[in-house]
């Protein structure tokens, strides 16, 4: 059973495709999370869902949208890809500020 | 402004050596804090945290991490180093109260040598 999946695991597109990614998590967390990891292994929080309320959305361009149909889920939708939006994408989801995050195993996503 | 610093960006061990990674923070109020490890190819896994108590936390693994609130620290070690701890770290920082959004540092490159 995994805790925290993401499809998916590589994606692949080109400049100006619009695309979606999938999280979602069994262990009954409250809060989720997007991070973006750059090519220099650096992770910047972009969104959080606090029970399906956006609680985070740090600057990120408009073409990024999450959304969260129930505490379980948290989608990343982006329009008009860029080369720059080449980065792995983190889902993990909390329990609470003492827990720590659970990690999801990233989706790698190429624009070309 | 809330930041993390790691100031070893990489590091290189031989087998059976002691390891120390470097995590300072910048951030107001109480924190609770965490480091993280990355497998090649992985995901980040929780490596122990930190929110209250004994300043010398242990985690899995065999590593450990002390806090030391005058110097805003809270460094990584492990006596003996792997071959399979190669990998990245990252040192993360979260305030007690509010959004709880996490501020991670750059993270350190271990390369352990067989």
């Amino acid at each position: 059973d995994t805790a925290v999946s993401q499809t998916p695991k590589y994606l692949v597109t080109q400049m100006g495709n619009d695309k979606s990614i999938k999280c979602e998590q069994n262990l009954g967390h409250d809060t989720m999370y997007w991070y973006k990891q750059d090519s220099k292994k650096f992770l910047k929080i972009m969104f959080s869902y606090n029970n399906k309320e956006l609680i985070i959305n740090e600057t990120v361009p408009n073409r990024f949208s999450p959304k969260s149909p129930d505490k379980a889920h948290l989608n990343l939708h982006i329009n008009s890809l860029e080369l720059g939006d080449s980065a792995v994408y983190f889902c993990a989801s909390s329990q609470g500020v003492h827990y720590g995050y659970t990690f999801g195993s990233g989706t790698r996503l190429t624009v070309v | 402004a809330q930041s993390v610093s790691q100031h070893n960006h990489h590091v290189i061990l031989s087998e059976a050596a002691s390891l120390e990674l470097g995590c300072n923070y910048s951030y107001g109020g109480t924190v609770n804090l965490f480091w993280y490890v990355q497998y090649p190819g992985q995901h980040l896994q929780l490596l122990l945290k930190y929110f209250s108590g004994d300043p010398l936390v242990k985690g899995i693994k065999g590593f450990e991490a002390e806090f030391i609130k005058s110097k805003f620290s809270f460094n990584l070690r492990k006596p003996s180093v792997q071959w399979s701890d190669t990998a990245e770290y990252f040192c993360a920082v979260t305030s007690t109260s509010g959004t709880y959004k996490y501020i991670f540092g750059t993270g350190t490159r271990l390369k352990v040598l067989a």
